[in-house]
């Protein structure tokens, strides 16, 4: 079994609708819990970085944590063609800085 | 938020020459570097960890002598490819740490060998 598991899509969305993104992961020393974002020949961009169960907001963006399943989703409401690209979940254990990585989905958002 | 840059963003080199790559924290001082390997449509590969001046900590598999890293300062490291063949072709991204936070990466390098 994968430390960390996301199923790597792609997934379509017509704008304006929910997107929902989730990983699961079976190693309970990670604490820290983050959401990058990957356009196309760039390099991931911080979305969402949380350390303990429950929800985070900005703006648009929701990320939620439950640590006693062991699982983590990304909401992202209202969304638009800009937020066409690759979402991936990383996470750590405390005291440790190597992350370990979901391998991506790719989310497409139809005008 | 935290700044990672890289330079180049593209290079293209013929096989058996070296090329470097730059990682530089622009605002902040990064304790730790990574540098990952992407290839297309999957995830980041860590190849390797660097702590400042310090040896770099590779991953099994990659091979040392051909993938030279060098932590030089606070916000600056350097992956070198040595001797590079086209099988080293990919994206190269690097990402920084204070260590009390999380990884900010690079907008990455892309290397084509011909």
């Amino acid at each position: 079994q994968k430390e960390v598991e996301q199923d790597p899509g792609p997934l379509s969305v017509p704008e304006g609708a929910i997107v929902s993104l989730n990983c699961t992961y079976s190693n309970s020393a990670f604490q820290y819990f983050m959401w990058y974002r990957q356009y196309s020949r760039k390099g991931p961009e911080l979305l969402m970085y949380t350390y303990s169960s429950g929800n985070k907001e900005d703006g648009r963006f929701t990320a939620q944590v439950d640590k006693s399943s062991k699982y983590i989703s990304l909401f992202i409401r209202d969304s638009q063609p800009s937020d066409s690209a690759t979402y991936l979940c990383a996470m750590r254990g405390y005291g440790n800085n190597r992350l370990a990585f979901g391998k991506g989905n790719q989310v497409v958002v139809i005008p | 938020g935290a700044v990672v840059s890289q330079h180049p963003s593209r290079v293209i080199c013929k096989s058996g020459t070296s090329v470097k790559i730059e990682c530089r924290s622009l605002d902040f001082q990064a304790t730790t570097m990574f540098w990952y390997r992407q290839f297309p449509k999957q995830s980041l590969m860590l190849m390797a960890t660097s702590n400042e001046g310090s040896k770099a900590t590779y991953e099994q598999g990659v091979e040392k002598d051909k993938f030279l890293i060098n932590h030089a300062s606070l916000t600056l490291s350097t992956l070198t490819v040595t001797s590079a063949h086209p099988e080293d072709s990919s994206f190269y991204i690097c990402s920084a740490t204070t260590g009390q936070e999380t990884q900010y990466f690079g907008p990455g390098t892309r290397l084509l060998v011909l």
